[in-house]
């Protein structure tokens, strides 16, 4: 059964630092990684799909990283903003076209 | 350009009292639908899918149940709720092309209290 851990589970940092939030996932037989974003009480916002026969995805001040053998995927968010705070998710789709989430990271940036 | 509703926003049930949550997508056709629900705490777990008008996947057991009368409509029910009903429902849709899975768009979301 595939099982998503996401690590840390808060983090708080000064703005203008660059962080990375990690993703871990026990069965690599996936078919691509999504980072998505939730506000406190909203729907999820998609940030970055990885497909499982890429690398990496850019998309702005934010790139994530997939090893599939491995089970990691890392989301890096450069020059971080007050704006940048919220809890962010990591899934991996499964057979069906399901996702499996991980509990989230909520991110804190401080002004 | 696509968009996928929700509602009602928030619901305060009793016990025991029958539920029906509602999700339409616009800007699309065919698309792959989902339940998911979010209890405190906890990530967010699949509840139902569906890749066709009355075509229905459950991946948990639980007293709630799913139905799509109609191509981009999407309804979550219960007869009668239960305390641990009380959570985050999301619902999202896939566009559903042949390759593969694709990209998930989540709705707003309806926060649902059962007292």
């Amino acid at each position: 059964k595939q099982e998503v851990t996401q690590i840390p589970a808060a983090l708080s940092v000064p703005e203008g630092e660059n962080l990375v939030l990690n993703c871990s996932f026990t069965d690599s037989a996936i078919y691509n990684l999504q980072w998505f974003r939730q506000d406190p009480g909203k729907g999820l916002t998609s940030l970055l799909l990885i497909q499982s026969s890429q690398r990496e995805q850019t998309s702005g001040r934010l790139n994530a990283s997939l090893d599939k053998s491995s089970g990691r995927s890392t989301l890096y968010i450069a020059a971080s903003q007050p704006g940048d705070s919220a809890t962010y998710l990591c899934a991996v789709t499964g057979s069906q076209g399901n996702l499996i989430f991980g509990k989230g990271t909520k991110l804190s940036v401080k002004p | 350009s696509q968009t996928i509703h929700q509602w009602p926003a928030t619901l305060v049930q009793p016990v025991g009292s029958p539920l029906s949550l509602e999700c339409t997508v616009e800007g699309t056709s065919n698309p792959n639908l989902y339940w998911y629900r979010q209890a405190a705490g906890r990530g967010l777990q699949l509840l139902f899918y569906s890749v066709g008008i009355g075509q229905i996947s459950s991946e948990v057991p639980q007293n709630l149940s799913a139905s799509r009368p109609q191509d981009r409509q999407f309804i979550l029910s219960s007869k009668k709720l239960l305390l641990s009903d009380s959570g985050f429902y999301l619902c999202a849709w896939s566009s559903g092309l042949a390759g593969g899975p694709d990209t998930q768009y989540f709705g707003p979301g309806t926060r649902l209290t059962v007292l």
